[in-house]
């Protein structure tokens, strides 16, 4: 079945430093998405991605589309302590309408 | 209320009790889902349902037990739990053929004891 390969599994960064995370899939998706879960809490949705290359911002969230359709990353620009939490990428394939392939997530611990 | 909402957030019962684990929905979804996640783990889709039917059930104890009364509300129902079972219950909600992604909600923290 879709797997989605997330990396780094955790990062540990110092305040005002940069992040980036990225997921790779063996398969195509037509819908990448990215979820950030702060501790006790369920994902929240930071952005969604809809065509090949497109590229999206969030306030200080960037993330892209991979060309490939099998691809994205999402970069943080200048971490603050509240950006604590785990980001998960997901996947919507062309084959299974609505069900959405989630990574193992990234565990992001920043120092102030 | 808008948005996903679980009821309890937290939940501590002995292996030998039944409990329910609630969730709502508030945004005219028509699939609704169970989650568990367990620290160090990625998140495990356990239920699936679609406009009330259950269409996905991946390998899941007996001891719990899915029930969708309507495409607002769904539960799952606890029983004879193991101390593994500990870990975080999250209810999602999607609109099927459309691509926008599952609302959460915040989850229920179930520790069996």
């Amino acid at each position: 079945g879709q797997q989605l390969n997330q990396s780094p599994q955790s990062m540990f960064i110092q305040e005002g430093e940069d992040v980036s995370m990225n997921c790779t899939s063996s398969s195509i998706f037509n819908t990448w998405l990215w979820y950030k879960q702060d501790p006790g809490e369920g994902p929240v949705l930071l952005i969604a991605l809809y065509k090949a290359g497109e590229l999206t911002s969030n306030g200080r969230l960037t993330a892209q589309f991979g060309i490939t359709r099998k691809d994205s990353f999402l970069n943080i620009s200048a971490s603050i302590p509240s950006d604590v939490g785990i980001y998960f990428c997901a996947g919507q394939g062309s084959s299974n309408t609505g069900k959405l392939i989630f990574g193992q997530g990234t565990t992001l611990q920043v120092k102030p | 209320e808008t948005g996903v909402t679980q009821t309890p957030r937290h939940l501590v019962m002995g292996m030998t009790n039944k409990k329910s684990l609630k969730c709502e929905q508030h945004l005219g979804h028509n699939a609704m889902y169970w989650y568990k996640q367990s620290a160090k783990k990625p998140l495990e889709l356990m239920f699936v349902y679609s406009l009330e039917e259950r269409v996905e059930n991946n390998s899941v104890p007996s001891r719990f037990s899915p029930e969708c009364p309507n495409s607002s509300h769904l539960f799952l129902h606890l029983h004879t739990l193991q101390p593994e079972d500990s870990a975080l219950y999250l209810c999602a909600s999607s609109q099927e053929q459309a691509n926008y992604g599952y609302t959460f909600g915040s989850g229920t923290r179930l520790t069996v004891v």
